[in-house]
Order: C-alpha cells, then sequence, then structure tokens
C-alpha cells in the first residue's frame, strides 16, 4: 500500500516570497510522483511529475520539486509566488511497476498568496 | 484534444433518489477513473476502466455505486439511494497509452444530497 503525507494544510505567504509545500511519501515498491493544482471549483491540472532520471523536475511557471529517494519527499518551491499561485495543491504517488497506474493522492495543501 | 468532459457540473438531490455521471474522456486515451473528493481532503480513487473492462474497484465503491465504460469511449457512474454522505467532487480522469503519460482530469461533478 502506498500512501502521501502533505505536512501543511495551509500555507499563507507574501507575494514575491518563496515557499515550500512539504510531501512525504510511503511505498515499498518504485515509484512516480506528482503535484498537481486545483483552483476553486475546478479539477486538478498536472503542475509537475518524476518519473525517472534527475531527481529535479520543473514546471512551465516557475514551480520545482526534487524528488529524495533516501528521505522519501518529493517538496514543491518556488522562489517568488504570485497571486494568481493561490489555489490548492495536491501531491500524488503511483506505482512505478503496476499496470493500473492509478494515483493515491495526500490531502493537499491550501496556498494562499496574500498581497 | 478537448480535454476530460464530465456531465453535470453540479447536481442536487434528495436523500434516495438515483443520479447518474457521465464522463467523456480524451478521445484517444484507453484508461479511464474515477474519483471521489471530499471536503478539505484528496480525491480518493474508486474504479479504472481499460477500455471496456472495469479492472479495479475500490472497498469504498459499495454496492449502491455502479460504474460502466459500455463501448471503451464516455463513462457512467450511477449512485442508488443517495445518502448524504455521498455529497461530495466526482472527478473523473484519463490516461493515455504510454507509461509516462499522467491522468488528466475533468472539472468534476458536485454532488449534494439534501
Amino acid at each position: 500500500a502506498q500512501s502521501v503525507t502533505q505536512l501543511d494544510s495551509q500555507v499563507p505567504v507574501f507575494e514575491e516570497a518563496p515557499v515550500e509545500l512539504r510531501c512525504n511519501y510511503s511505498s515499498s515498491v518504485s515509484v512516480y510522483l506528482f503535484w498537481y493544482v486545483q483552483y476553486p471549483n475546478q479539477g486538478l491540472q498536472l503542475l509537475l511529475k518524476y518519473l525517472s532520471g534527475s531527481t529535479l523536475v520543473e514546471s512551465i511557471n516557475g514551480f520545482e520539486a526534487e524528488f529524495n529517494k533516501s528521505q522519501t519527499s518529493f517538496h514543491l518551491r518556488k522562489p517568488s509566488v504570485h497571486i494568481s499561485d493561490t489555489a490548492e495543491y495536491f501531491c500524488a504517488v503511483s506505482s512505478s511497476g503496476g499496470s493500473n497506474y492509478k494515483l493515491t493522492f495526500g490531502k493537499g495543501t491550501l496556498l494562499t498568496v496574500n498581497p | 484534444d478537448t480535454g476530460v468532459s464530465q456531465d453535470p457540473r453540479h447536481k442536487i438531490t434528495k436523500r434516495g433518489q438515483n443520479v447518474t455521471f457521465r464522463c467523456d474522456p480524451i478521445s484517444e486515451h484507453n484508461r479511464l477513473y474515477w474519483y471521489r473528493q471530499t471536503l478539505g481532503q484528496g480525491p480518493e480513487f474508486l474504479t479504472y476502466f481499460q477500455n471496456e473492462a472495469q479492472l479495479e474497484k475500490s472497498r469504498l465503491l459499495s454496492d449502491r455505486f455502479s460504474a460502466e465504460r459500455p463501448k471503451g469511449s464516455f463513462s457512467t457512474l450511477e449512485i442508488q439511494r443517495t445518502e448524504q454522505g455521498d455529497s461530495a467532487m466526482y472527478l473523473c480522469a484519463s490516461k493515455g497509452r504510454w507509461d509516462n503519460s499522467p491522468l488528466h482530469f475533468g472539472n468534476g461533478t458536485r454532488l449534494t444530497v439534501t
């Protein structure tokens, strides 16, 4: 069985400040890792993913996440946030060796960017 | 690529009624997933299809829930004899054939049982 822990349910920050959203996972097998973002009353949009290769992955809007196997973490970071980054962020894991590719999600972190 | 489409966006029903939701996946995607998301929680896996075959069901999917994907294209999720605890956002996602293709989610159907 797999599980995901997002350590902070809410993270308030000021605009242009750096932010880190923490994610730890538990799995007995190799994994794929994902961050999804959800705006109010919308579905989830993929932000970035780690499948293999470089442990640092980046999104087109300035977010990055680093896969740390020894610490079983996949924290999300952005050096300077904008008001428009206000949303809920979900970390998710799936087994890389399975065939169903289903995702197990954390409970989410609400990022609120204040002016 | 028109994305994953879900209908309706919102549904309000009285306890005990039956409801049915529809999901149209991205056309070339062969895998389709249903998730449920309650307030303050992440999405929870309900079931998934590969083409028309339903290959896995969560224990969350009680016998009041049934999902179909008759022709391997759109899918329906039916809830019979709805209960207030069924109130949630029901999300559909689809995935392409390649291992490294991600799940693409629709905007969900928000169910409110009164």
